[in-house]
């Protein structure tokens, strides 16, 4: 099974912050990787998929890139809608999530 | 636009048996893959089933494997996730998603039904 890990678990940050959150997974997974935002009480939603698309309607701020075992989603300048949890996710063989980003207010 | 809406959860003794059911709309629901991924109270997402576009083919989690059965009925638009010998940490949130079969990637997503395992 392939496993994904995110780092870190939490990050505190401000408005206008850039952020980065790190997936690694335990094998190459070529580009099978989407990144999905979270609120709670709410359903997963879509941000980036084949590691560094935009889905449409996703703002521009994020953006997605690597390849084989190493990701990274950032977002360049922290807006309010943004405090959320993020999760990484392999599609290559199977289907893994990682464990979770909470971006939090610092 | 696409549309999922799942139904069915509740409150079940251990032991016991629930069926979920995720109704599809705006979308050739015949043309995606659908997963069933559930999420513990507080805890992550965790991917529990798949249902190839046509029924075909079928994989679990192995937390699920031998107690949960995945299905679907294209003429219906309607998936399902059939679920036996439900246990405490089966007590989750569960969201039907779809995945296009071309690009594989999960592009909807329901609202999410809570089932709660407890005697």
């Amino acid at each position: 099974d392939i496993q994904m890990t995110q780092s870190p678990s939490t990050l505190s940050a401000s408005v206008g912050d850039r952020v980065t959150i790190t997936c690694r997974a335990s094998q190459s997974i070529s580009g099978w990787l989407a990144w999905y935002q979270q609120k709670p009480g709410k359903a997963p939603k879509l941000l980036i998929y084949k590691a560094s698309s935009l889905e449409s309607g996703v703002p521009s701020r994020f953006s997605g890139s690597g390849s084989g075992t190493q990701f990274t989603l950032t977002i360049s300048s922290l807006q309010p809608d943004d405090f959320a949890t993020y999760y990484c996710q392999q599609y290559n063989s199977y289907w893994t999530f990682g464990q979770g980003t909470k971006v939090e207010v610092k | 636009q696409l549309q999922l809406v799942e139904s069915g959860g509740g409150v079940v003794q251990p032991g016991g048996s629930l069926r979920l059911s995720c109704a599809a709309s705006g979308f050739t629901f015949s043309s995606y893959g659908m997963h069933w991924v559930r999420q513990a109270p507080g805890k992550g997402l965790e991917w529990v089933a798949f249902i190839q576009s046509d029924g075909s083919n079928k994989y679990y989690a192995d937390s699920v494997k031998g107690r949960f059965t995945i299905s679907r009925d294209n003429s219906k638009n309607t998936l399902y996730l059939q679920m036996n010998s439900l246990r405490g940490d089966d007590t989750a949130v569960y969201y039907c998603a779809g995945a296009s079969t071309v690009t594989r990637h999960f592009d909807c997503w329901g609202q999410g039904t809570l089932v709660t395992v407890s005697s």
